[in-house]
Parts: structure tokens; C-alpha cells; sequence
């Protein structure tokens, strides 16, 4: 079974721009959750979503977005990108229900 | 709100030692689940081990074990038999139960170097 996918692996984008990050998840899951990493804040959740709905919201302002398509796959998006927006974005699948989060390898995002 | 904290920073250990990560969390709820994910250079977060709250006895895989002391919100990873492989951020997470799937909280991480 192939693991959780995200692409693209690196990014670098400048103040001011906007960028979409995108996450499959293991065939089945519809449960898809996304997660920033930092050094200084280290790993915090942004917002959940299951079939097609957003489920949780994180503590992040609104130019942070998502969606999940009917195919469970997800996207990410964050409008006017800021320099403390440079993170690894993290992207997790799992069943509804399950105990446990499977991660893709992340997205590296650098603002310049 | 939940919280997980990892006072060890960073942590060393010999290959072929024992090293044991500690990890404390804070909440109200008495249904929830613990984990304790790796991640390599790769970065990509690797599950290693999970407790559920409600289990008395501590979780093993292979190599790796924990103790779980829910009365004292603690829970810490054992790991044996160290090997060069296991270098890596490990960080302890805290997942509220319920139907419906509960965001992760994680801790700050501890990274582990393994000396051969």
C-alpha cells in the first residue's frame, strides 16, 4: 500500500506570494490533517479534514486554507506568504476513528 | 488544553546501550492515546510506538518499550539494544479519544545521537 504523498518536496516563494501544497493520503483514509513545524514553535496543527469537510481548525490566521477533494486528496493553501512562514508542512492520513497518524516525508516551504 | 513536554533537549547513547526518553503531558480527559513518533534526516514522521489510556500494561515493539504512568502523566520511551539507525528527533504525542479523529499534540522533540 502506498504511504502518504506530498508534493512538492521543496518550495521557495517570496514575500507576498501565495502557495498551494498538496498531500494524497493512504488509499482509504479519508481522514486528512495538516501540521506546520518550526524550530521554535515545533509541530502545530492547522486543520483536519474528512470527506471533504474541514473537521478541526488550529490556532492559525485565515490566510492559511484548505480543501480535500471527493478523492480524499487535500490541499493546502497560504495567501501572502510572510518570512515566518518558512516551515515543514506536514501532512497526515488516517481512518476515521483510528487511533494512530500515518505522515508523509512533508514540504519544505522557505519564504524569501 | 492538553499539553506534552520533553525536558531532554538532546540525549546520547552507545550503540548496543539502553537510552530512555522522558516525556510528561497534562490534561483533564481520561480517554486518550500516546505516541511516540521518530524522525529521521528524511523527515518524515514514523509512528513507533502507541499506549491507549485505558490499557494498565505498557506498550512493546521489538526494541522498543514504554512506561506508562498515567496517575503521574507520564510516559517514557525505553529503547534497547541501540543502533546508528535509531539517531533521529523523537517526539512524544497526545491524541484525545473519541469517534472522531482528534488533532496530535506533540512535544518539542528530543533529538537522540547514537555513538558507535
Amino acid at each position: 500500500k502506498a504511504g502518504v504523498t506530498q508534493t512538492p518536496r521543496y518550495l521557495i516563494k517570496t514575500r507576498g506570494q501565495q502557495v498551494t501544497l498538496s498531500c494524497s493520503p493512504i488509499s482509504g483514509h479519508r481522514s486528512v490533517s495538516w501540521y506546520q513545524q518550526t524550530p521554535g514553535q515545533g509541530l502545530q496543527f492547522l486543520f483536519e479534514y474528512f470527506s471533504e469537510t474541514q473537521r478541526n481548525k488550529g490556532n492559525f490566521p485565515g490566510r492559511f486554507s484548505g480543501r480535500q477533494f471527493s478523492n480524499s486528496r487535500s490541499e493546502m493553501n497560504v495567501s501572502t506568504l510572510e518570512l515566518g512562514d518558512s516551515a515543514l508542512y506536514l501532512c497526515a492520513s488516517s481512518s476515521d476513528g483510528a487511533t494512530e497518524a500515518f505522515f508523509g516525508q512533508g514540504t519544505r516551504l522557505t519564504v524569501v | 488544553a492538553q499539553t506534552v513536554t520533553q525536558s531532554q533537549p538532546e540525549m546520547s547513547v552507545q550503540e548496543a546501550e539502553t537510552v530512555t526518553l522522558s516525556c510528561t503531558y497534562d490534561t483533564s480527559e481520561s480517554d486518550y492515546y500516546l505516541f511516540w513518533y521518530k524522525q529521521p534526516p528524511s523527515r518524515q514522521m514514523i509512528l513507533v510506538i502507541r499506549q491507549e489510556a485505558y490499557k494498565q500494561q505498557n506498550a512493546t515493539e521489538n526494541r522498543f518499550s514504554v512506561n506508562f504512568q498515567k496517575a503521574a502523566k507520564s510516559f517514557s520511551l525505553k529503547i534497547s539494544d541501540s543502533q546508528l539507525g535509531d539517531a533521529a528527533m523523537y517526539f512524544c504525542a497526545y491524541r484525545r479519544a473519541g469517534i472522531r479523529n482528534t488533532p496530535l499534540v506533540f512535544g518539542k522533540g528530543t533529538r537522540l545521537s547514537v555513538i558507535a
